[in-house]
Formats: C-alpha cells, structure tokens, sequence
C-alpha cells in the first residue's frame, strides 16, 4: 500500500528556509490524480494546508502562505519536496505530507485520504 | 481563530452516541463538500469521512457524516475508549481559495 514519509531538519534558525521532503512508497507520485499536499500543525493548534503539487508538475500555493512557499517534485526518487523561505518562530510546526483529492461535482470535494507521520520542526536561534 | 466552527470539546459514556458539529457558511460549506479526519494521541490524522458523508474503506459505519445548509456533523454510535482523540473538519473555501479546517473537537469517552 501507498505510505508517505516526511524528513528534514528538525531545527532551523530565524530568518532561513525550511526544506522537508516527502518519500512516497508503494505507488508512483507521477501517476493517477493525486494532489501530493503538505500541510502543517502548530503546537496546540488546528491544520492549515500548505499546498500542492500535481502528477503533472503544476502547484497550488495556499494564497496566506505562497509569498514564502516552493513545492516541487522527483519523480526519479518518487519524492516531493517544500521549502518555507524567511520561517518565524510561528512557523513552529509539525509538518505532514499527504495525498490530496479532488472532484468537482459540482462543488469542490478535497480530502486528503494518506497522511504521513509528520515531522517537528522547530524554528529557533 | 478558524473559518470552521468546531465545539472545543465533546464527551459521552461508552457505548452513546455523540455529534460533532461544524459551522461555516456559503464560501465553504454551503456550495462545498466536507470531510472529516480523526486524529488520535501522538498519531497523524486519519480521513473519516469525505464528500460529506461517505466512508473510505475500513471505516465503520458507526461513523456517520450528513450537511445541512451551512453546517455539518459527524456522529459516532457505540463509543469506545479508542474513539478518544481530536476531531477536525475541512472544506475547500471559494472566497479564501484554500482548503481550510476546522479547530478541532476533543472527544472525550468517560
């Protein structure tokens, strides 16, 4: 079956950019209609979605986050990859990479129906 | 403070029933479709529900989701003491143009 894995440092300074990698197993990121998500939880807080990058290479940046957020993909390593530019201290966070669906029905149908395990990351000098 | 409007908490007897609530409105809801993740102590969230009311496979059907207007619940029958965790809904918003959650309910089975 499919499993995702987050890694990346766990600590990054004030000011620098946060990079986390997904590892997808079990299924290719480059094949069917997968939205592969990064999405994140702050301590003691709800989710908040990052964004995506398609099977086709395109990306949807949460329009709160985008000034500061890259996903892209390798498709060689079935791996997908986020990078958080200029992070705060509020950008402390468990990150989680997950597989995203969409429909249009009508309506928007998104769920995200694999998570990872997720990853601490912890922006501090 | 989220979009999505979730009680804090929530709490029941083993073996009750119990509803969790998700308020929005037109943007989100309204004209979209809700799902809804568990998640439990220490562990990442699991999808429950999606397109409102339908359930992956593996999901008991004790686990129920239904909308109405601009709201929707999840209802859980025959609680267990592993059903304890954090509840979240989530929608695509037309206006905000993200999906976006709700805060979370903490299930509590006494």
């Amino acid at each position: 079956q499919v499993q995702l894995q987050e890694s990346g440092p766990g600590l990054v300074k004030p000011s620098q950019t946060l990079s986390l990698i997904c590892t997808v197993s079990g299924g290719a990121i480059s094949s069917g209609a997968n939205y592969w998500s990064w999405i994140r939880q702050r301590p003691g807080k709800g989710l908040e979605w990052i964004g995506y990058i398609f099977h086709s290479g395109s990306t949807y940046y949460n329009p709160s986050l985008k000034s500061r957020v890259t996903i892209s993909g390798d498709t060689s390593k079935n791996q997908f990859s986020l990078k958080l530019s200029s992070v705060t201290a509020a950008d402390t966070a468990v990150y989680y990479c997950a597989r995203g669906q969409w429909d249009l029905l009508p309506g928007d149908d998104w769920y995200f129906d694999l998570w990872g395990r997720g990853t601490l990351v912890t922006v501090s000098s | 403070q989220s979009v999505l409007t979730q009680p804090p908490s929530v709490s029941a007897a083993p073996g009750q029933r119990v509803t969790i609530s998700c308020s929005g409105s037109s943007s989100n809801i309204g004209n979209n479709y809700v799902s809804w993740y568990q998640q439990l102590p220490g562990t990442a969230p699991k999808l429950l529900i999606h397109e409102n009311n339908k359930r992956p496979s593996g999901i008991p059907d004790r686990l129920s989701g239904s909308k109405s207007g601009t709201s929707a619940t999840l209802g859980i029958t025959g609680l267990q003491t592993g059903d304890e965790g954090d509840y979240y809904c989530a929608a695509w918003d037309t206006r905000l143009s993200a999906v976006i959650f709700g805060g979370g309910t903490k299930l509590t089975v006494l």
